[in-house]
Parts: C-alpha cells; sequence; structure tokens
C-alpha cells in the first residue's frame, strides 16, 4: 500500500540554524500539508500546499517557514532561523484532491521529531 | 469555528472488553468528521471518517463511530479490544472548501490482558 514518507526520522539542531525537513507524498497525490505537534498538545495544520503554491496556511505559519516541491516526488518544509519553541513532531500528508474536502482523505507520515537546542 | 473535545484522555479496557471513546464536535456548518489513530512511532492512520452520508460509519479493524446531530458527538465503539489496539485516538473535524484538519488532543487507550 502506498505510504507518505519523511526524513529524517529525528532531527537535532541549534537555534538559530535552519532546518529541512523532507517529505514523499504518495505518488499521485495532489494536496499536500504540513502538520505539528508540541509534545503533550494537540495536532496543529500548518499549511496545505497545491499546484506549487500555498492554498492554505495557519497563523503560525509565519515567514519563518516556507515549502516547496523542488522536483516531482519530494515536498520540503524549511524552518529558518529555529527557536526553542519549534521543537515538535512535523507531519506530512497528502492526498488525492478530488476537489471535495469532505472526501478527500489525508494521509499522514510517520512523522519527524524536531529537537531545538 | 470548527473543534472537537476528546472527554477522555486516557481509557483502560481488558482484552476482549467494549471499547468507547468520546468525542464532541462543534461546527456552525455541515462538518466532516475523522478518528484517526497513531501507533507508537507510526504515522496518523484514518481509521473513519463521516461524510453526511449514513450516520452509522465502519471503519478498519472492527471500529465504528455513529454521528449524532441532536448530541453533536461523534463516539468511536468497538465490540471488543484487542491488544494491538493500544494506541494514541484522534477525533478530526474538517469544514468544507477548506483543507485543515482540526484535531482533538487525543485519547490514549490502554488494553490489559
Amino acid at each position: 500500500e502506498p505510504e507518505v514518507t519523511q526524513t529524517p526520522s529525528h532531527q537535532v539542531t541549534q537555534m538559530g540554524q535552519e532546518v529541512i525537513l523532507r517529505c514523499v507524498p504518495i505518488s499521485n497525490h495532489l494536496y499536500f500539508y504540513w502538520y505539528r505537534q508540541i509534545l503533550g498538545q494537540k495536532v496543529e495544520f500548518l499549511v496545505s500546499f497545491y499546484n506549487n503554491e500555498i492554498s492554505e496556511k495557519s497563523e503560525i505559519f509565519d515567514d519563518q517557514f516556507s515549502v516547496e516541491r523542488p522536483d516531482g516526488s519530494n515536498f520540503t518544509l524549511k524552518i529558518r532561523s529555529t527557536k526553542l519553541e519549534d521543537s515538535a513532531m512535523y507531519f506530512c500528508a497528502s492526498s488525492e484532491g478530488s476537489g471535495d474536502t469532505f472526501t478527500d482523505t489525508q494521509y499522514f507520515g510517520p512523522g519527524t521529531r524536531l529537537t531545538v537546542l | 469555528a470548527q473543534s472537537v473535545t476528546q472527554l477522555d484522555s486516557h481509557v483502560s479496557v481488558s482484552e476482549g472488553t467494549p471499547v468507547l471513546l468520546r468525542c464532541n464536535y462543534s461546527s456552525s456548518y455541515s462538518p466532516s468528521l475523522f478518528w484517526y489513530v497513531q501507533h507508537p512511532n507510526k504515522g496518523l492512520q484514518l481509521l473513519l471518517k463521516y461524510t453526511s452520508a449514513a450516520t452509522l460509519v465502519k471503519g478498519i479493524n472492527g471500529f465504528e463511530a455513529e454521528f449524532k446531530k441532536s448530541e453533536t458527538s461523534f463516539h468511536l465503539t468497538k465490540p471488543s479490544a484487542h491488544m494491538s489496539d493500544a494506541a494514541e485516538y484522534f477525533c478530526v473535524v474538517i469544514r468544507g472548501g477548506f483543507q485543515k484538519l482540526v484535531f482533538g488532543t487525543g485519547t490514549r487507550l490502554l488494553v490489559s490482558p
């Protein structure tokens, strides 16, 4: 069964450094997403991406964050100048993009645990 | 705005006994509701979804949920728990026309032999 993959599984970085989290969505999917879960808190939506542009983003997704689909298979989340509070599990997801968000299912990857020291 | 409330942070059951994980939703519009499960070191896996068709929704691994508009609830049930059901379960809502999933705080299901 096709699945979303994410690398690395765990990333440790120093405060102020830039990190890139990588995701390979399911191959025929058109919508891509990033969510995060700070330890002990809810899973929160960050951004959705379609047709090479951001289609929706949350208030969390400020100028520190950017997303890119650099080639036909990868989808990346870049965090510039990381802060301690960026420490979280980051989940990538993808969906077919049926056009109906009621029926369009988001499939999640296993997550990348980011630790900022 | 859409939101979901999971009423229990932890639920403990014995293997072979029924499972009930409670979720209440708040939505100004007809919602689409989901249950996702997360096993340790695994991604979030879709268990089932409600999209305004049948109010009783059957999912994978013997789970089902019933949408009750009058009670604004979408509780997850399973007649007989298995050890492999031990995981974190998330109730999730989405508003039509948007892509943002809104998660509940999660319920950790513990299954004892």
